[in-house]
């Protein structure tokens, strides 16, 4: 059964430091999304992205974020200057169509510890 | 705006026993309604969701019956086992993009 994959499945940065975050969407999905969860909290959207632009951001989603699709099957989130509340598991998440009925597939999730 | 908000746990269970996590929601217009569940060490994975109101969403002996008139997507298992052990999230769709989980419903089950 085709899956999300997510590299790496562990990170640990210095705060100020950039990292990219990778995701492997499922091959014929075309919309694809970042979620974040706080350790203890809920899972909270950031973004969506479809044919190479941002659908909708949520209020996390600030300047120190940015998504891409850098080839046919990458999509990455990066964070340019980390924070110490940047520390979560940060989850990928794909779908073949877009609406409020659609599935979203998630993938393992990357959990980024800043320190 | 849209919101779930679903019973807090953690629930501890005996193996066999029945299992109900309450979740309610606030919404606008007919999204779908998911239940994605977390075991130990994964990612989260769709377990089953409705699309419309009295649609019933099964999957692994799981069940939740999409009720508009109570706003409720309860979830229900007649027998749980050990392995069931996990994180529950109920979830609605909340824009073209946006899935909006619950807090999440720690459940554990003893042998």
């Amino acid at each position: 059964e085709p899956e999300v994959t997510q590299t790496p499945s562990h990170q640990v940065t210095q705060m100020g430091q950039e990292v990219i975050l990778r995701c492997v969407p499922i091959s014929n999905h075309l919309y694809f999304y970042w979620y974040r969860q706080i350790l203890g909290q809920k899972v909270e959207f950031l973004v969506s992205f479809y044919n190479n632009e941002i659908s909708e951001k949520s209020e996390i989603f600030d300047d120190q974020f940015s998504v891409e699709r850098p080839d046919g099957s990458n999509f990455t989130l990066k964070i340019r200057s980390t924070k110490l509340e940047d520390s979560a598991m940060y989850f990928c998440a794909s779908s073949e169509m877009t609406g409020l009925q659609e599935t979203q597939y998630f993938g393992p999730g990357t959990r980024l510890l800043v320190l | 705006g849209n919101s779930v908000t679903q019973m807090e746990g953690p629930v501890t269970l005996s193996e066999e026993a029945f299992l109900t996590i309450n979740c309610t929601y606030t919404a606008t217009g007919y999204p779908s309604l998911f239940w994605y569940v977390q075991y130990p060490g994964e990612g989260l994975q769709l377990l089953l969701k409705a699309t419309k109101a009295d649609d019933k969403g099964s999957n692994k002996g799981f069940e939740a019956t999409y009720r508009k008139e109570t706003t409720s997507f309860h979830l229900e298992k007649g027998s749980v086992q050990v392995s069931d052990s996990a994180v529950y999230f109920c979830a609605l769709g909340s824009s073209a993009s946006k899935i909006i989980f619950g807090s999440g419903t720690r459940l554990s089950i003893r042998p």
